[in-house]
């Protein structure tokens, strides 16, 4: 079956980096665009990134965009995400998704989220 | 990006029906039919339950139903359940971003 697996979050203090991992398994990972979801503590959803097949072109939202670097590597099943120059409201609990539909906006699988904490 | 518009909380007693609505403009809900939906039961990741507007992954009960009049996309759950207490949260495709909008999330209570 779909897994997805995340890991790497932590404690960090503001202004340093963290490296987001993301195991898939159960499914041709090179066939599908992936994300990064997160949600930071009793708020909301916010689409993070996310990439194409291949890893040539990706998208970020304007909170994160010149911090946070996403890349994939297909021959190891894997996503990640390097998030750097960390601040308080990066606070949250990170998911990798598996991106579907014709205009590639909904996850049909999520993993079970790693939380970053940003405190001095 | 600003997220779209959904009631902080809807309640309903079992075996009740309850009606979830998730409101946006002309340029994501009210423009395509690219709307879903998702359950989070505290401490767990979102689920899908609903694409593309009314289309239901395989596995989700058919108490879930979705639509979608104008601007306004809705998820109801009919013969409420004790289960279906979780949060749910809505999300469009946006025509003038690269990134879909969530929903501001509805917390759903079993009286």
């Amino acid at each position: 079956q779909v897994q997805l697996v995340e890991s790497g979050g932590g404690l960090v203090k503001p202004g340093g980096s963290l490296r987001l991992s993301c195991a898939a398994s159960g499914f041709s990972f090179s066939d599908y665009y992936m994300s990064w979801i997160r949600q930071a503590p009793g708020k909301g959803l916010e689409w993070v990134s996310y990439i194409t097949i291949s890893g040539n072109t990706i998208y970020y939202a304007d909170s994160v965009k010149g911090r946070f670097t996403m890349s994939r590597d297909n021959a190891k099943n894997s996503l990640y995400l390097q998030i750097s120059s960390l601040r308080a409201e990066d606070t949250a609990v990170y998911y990798c998704a598996r991106v579907r539909g014709l205009r590639l906006y909904y996850f049909d699988y999520w993993g079970q989220g790693t939380l970053v904490t940003v405190s001095a | 990006q600003s997220a779209l518009t959904q009631p902080a909380s809807v309640s309903g007693s079992p075996g009740q029906s309850i009606t979830i609505s998730c409101t946006g403009t002309s340029s994501d809900v009210g423009g395509y039919n690219y709307v879903s939906w998702y359950q989070q039961h505290p401490g767990k990741a979102p689920k899908l339950m609903i694409y593309d507007v009314s289309n239901r992954p395989s596995g989700v009960s058919n108490r879930f139903s979705g639509s979608k009049s104008g601007n306004t996309a809705s998820l109801t759950i009919s013969g409420l359940q004790a289960e279906d207490e979780a949060d749910y949260y809505c999300s469009s495709y946006r025509s003038s971003s690269t990134l879909g909008v969530f929903g501001t999330g509805t917390k759903v209570t079993v009286l």
